[in-house]
């Protein structure tokens, strides 16, 4: 089942932070973000493998509920570069050969001057 | 280094007609996807492969064939496509490490008229 990402959709100006959440029914081994621009591929942010692990990539970071089966994504003072899509794929601790992953619907981010 | 590509980046068939969607690497991944992306539905895992001449369905197969015959090669072949198949295609690929992630090519756009 596909995990549920919140908001769908997202408008910030320059330098206000967002969160993005990604949660799921089942349990999880590992969260894995990505941003996708328009007319590209989704490009590989960060992968939190452990509850609770908090991860840091420049202004953007992630958490990992592991009991909640939840993680966010914090996106900092965001500049124009962070706008795009933002998935986030989930990896189920009973089939994680080969880093299968179920993507989320996806959360639009827009940043305007 | 390239990789990951896809070939042909646009294609625009008629219904009925035959198309195979290429995917070549040069990183040696074991593990290799495709994904068709559709507005509103996010990536759809269509075919994986654990290594060459293994291959399994994912969540949306039918339609569709692949093989593996080259560790590094994977198409994708709608035998008779149908309008329904319009979308974006991405290869991805992965080591299968439990610490990697997946790596997506740049997409292919198929319109079926």
């Amino acid at each position: 089942q596909q995990p549920v990402q919140s908001p769908q959709a997202v408008i910030l100006r320059e330098g206000e932070d967002a969160v993005i959440n990604c949660s799921s029914s089942k349990a999880l081994y590992s969260v894995h973000w990505y941003r996708q621009k328009h007319g590209e591929a989704p490009v590989f942010l960060m992968i939190l493998l452990k509850g609770g692990e908090q991860k840091g990539h420049d202004k953007i970071s992630a958490s990992f509920n592991e009991k909640k089966q939840q993680s966010s994504l914090y996106l900092t003072a965001s500049q124009l570069s962070y706008s795009g899509t933002y998935f986030c794929g989930t990896q189920s601790p009973y089939n994680n050969a080969g880093n299968m992953l179920t993507f989320g619907g996806g959360t639009r981010l827009m940043v305007k001057p | 280094d390239a990789g990951i590509t896809q070939s042909p980046r646009y294609k625009i068939t008629e219904t009925g007609r035959q198309v195979t969607l290429m995917c070549h690497q040069t990183w040696s991944h074991s593990y290799m996807f495709w994904y068709r992306q559709d507005l509103g539905h996010g990536l759809r895992l269509i075919y994986y492969s654990a290594a060459a001449d293994i291959t399994d369905k994912g969540e949306v197969p039918d339609g569709y064939v692949v093989s593996r015959s080259k560790t590094e090669n994977f198409p994708l072949t709608l035998e008779s496509a149908t309008r329904s198949q319009t979308s974006v295609y991405f290869c991805a690929t992965s080591s299968g490490l439990h610490t990697d992630t997946q790596y997506f090519g740049p997409g292919t756009r198929l319109t079926v008229l």
